[in-house]
Formats: structure tokens, C-alpha cells, sequence
């Protein structure tokens, strides 16, 4: 069964700080993997995009890394502000509009 | 572009009673998709279009639900009758019809539906 598994599910950290959210898959086949983030209230908004021979991707302060070979991805967040408080999900593309969603981790920054 | 637009942005309804949730997906689009998102599942994929026509619905709960799409900016889901269990946030999104895997999904801002 096709699964996308994050952790932790919530983390609050102090504004300033970095933090690291993982997600753990395990699907067949692969396409690509994203994290998306959903601010309360909106819709999911892309972040970055991997595909299976990319091992890292930056967007601004955000970075996130592949091992296709552990099937893991981690998406840091360096020098967190306030408007990072949001849910940020993982998900795995198997193919062409076929996605698979993880539950997400709640990542509220503290001032 | 404003983006996908959805309708009502909240509904509280009774059990029993018909819910029509409303979607209008970015101009030029050709694919829209309806999910359903809740704290334990997390979000689910119900039904996808594509020029208007429905390729995957294996995604619906029940035949309680049902989505249609008469035209290239509209598209609506129904839940009839509505059960509490049916509480959830409603997401629609849309994107190009492009071969590439990096074709990206931009999604509504939902409609957060209770059904007392």
C-alpha cells in the first residue's frame, strides 16, 4: 500500500531558529516527491520539487533533500519566521496526476 | 489571475440535507480536481476531470457523492444526503494539461463544510 509517513506531527520552535520536518515513503513507483505548504485556512502551495535523481532543492530558506535509496525526504527551514507557522506536507507523485499525500507536521514559530 | 475560486468558504448544514459545493478553476486549465481533507486522513484525492470529463472517481466515499463539470470554469460537488461523518475541508484545484511531471497543482482555498 502506498504511504507517506511525517514526523513529528506538530513542533514549535522560536523565531530565528532552524527546524528540520522529515517524511518517510513508501511508494511505487516514483515520480517525483514535493513538500507543499498550507498556511491555516488556504489552500497547499508548492514548495519544491524532486524527482528521483535530485538530491537536494532549495527555495530561499527552504531546503530539501531525497534519498531515493531509504526512500526519505527532509525539507529545513533555516532561520524560521513567523510566517512560516503553517502545515507542511509531504507528497509522492507516482505519476501523472496520481499523488499520494502525507498527514502533514504543524510547524508553529514562536516569538 | 485570482486564482481557483471556491464557494461557499464555509457551510454548516444539517444531517440530511443536500450540500453543492462550487469550483472555478484557473482560465486556461484543463484538468480539476476535488479533494477532501480532515485531521485523520489527511488530504484525499475524490474525483479528477480532464477537459471536463471525469477520468478518476475511484476516489469517492459513497454514491452519496457526485461532481459534474458542464463547462471549462465550473465544476460542482454534491453530497446528498449530508452526514456528519462528511465534515471535512472541501479543496479544489487545477492545473495545466501538460505532459510534464512538473506540472503543478494550484489549489482553492477550500470550503470548510459541518454537518451537524
Amino acid at each position: 500500500k502506498n504511504q507517506v509517513e511525517q514526523s513529528p506531527q506538530s513542533l514549535i520552535i522560536l523565531e530565528g531558529k532552524n527546524c528540520t520536518l522529515q517524511c518517510n515513503y513508501t511508494v511505487s513507483p516514483f515520480s517525483n516527491l514535493r513538500w507543499y505548504k498550507q498556511d491555516t485556512g488556504r489552500g497547499p502551495v508548492s514548495l519544491t520539487i524532486m524527482t528521483f535523481s535530485e538530491n537536494t532543492k532549495s527555495n530561499g530558506r527552504y531546503t530539501a533533500t531525497l534519498d531515493a535509496d531509504t526512500k526519505q525526504s527532509s525539507l529545513h527551514i533555516t532561520a524560521s519566521q513567523l510566517s512560516d507557522s503553517a502545515s507542511y506536507i509531504c507528497v509522492v507523485y507516482t505519476g501523472f496526476q496520481k499523488l499520494v499525500f502525507g498527514t502533514g507536521t504543524r510547524l508553529l514559530v514562536s516569538p | 489571475d485570482a486564482g481557483v475560486i471556491q464557494s461557499p468558504r464555509h457551510e454548516v448544514t444539517e444531517m440530511g440535507q443536500e450540500v453543492t459545493l462550487r469550483c472555478k478553476p484557473i482560465s486556461g486549465h484543463d484538468y480539476l480536481f476535488w479533494y477532501r481533507q480532515t485531521m485523520m486522513r489527511g488530504l484525499e484525492l475524490l474525483i479528477y476531470f480532464n477537459n471536463n470529463v471525469p477520468i478518476d472517481d475511484s476516489g469517492m466515499p459513497e454514491d452519496r457523492f457526485s461532481a459534474k463539470m458542464p463547462n471549462a470554469s465550473f465544476s460542482t460537488l454534491k453530497i446528498q444526503p449530508s452526514e456528519p461523518r462528511d465534515s471535512a475541508v472541501y479543496f479544489c484545484a487545477s492545473s495545466l494539461d501538460r505532459e510534464s511531471y512538473t506540472d503543478t497543482q494550484y489549489f482553492g482555498p477550500g470550503t470548510r463544510l459541518t454537518v451537524l
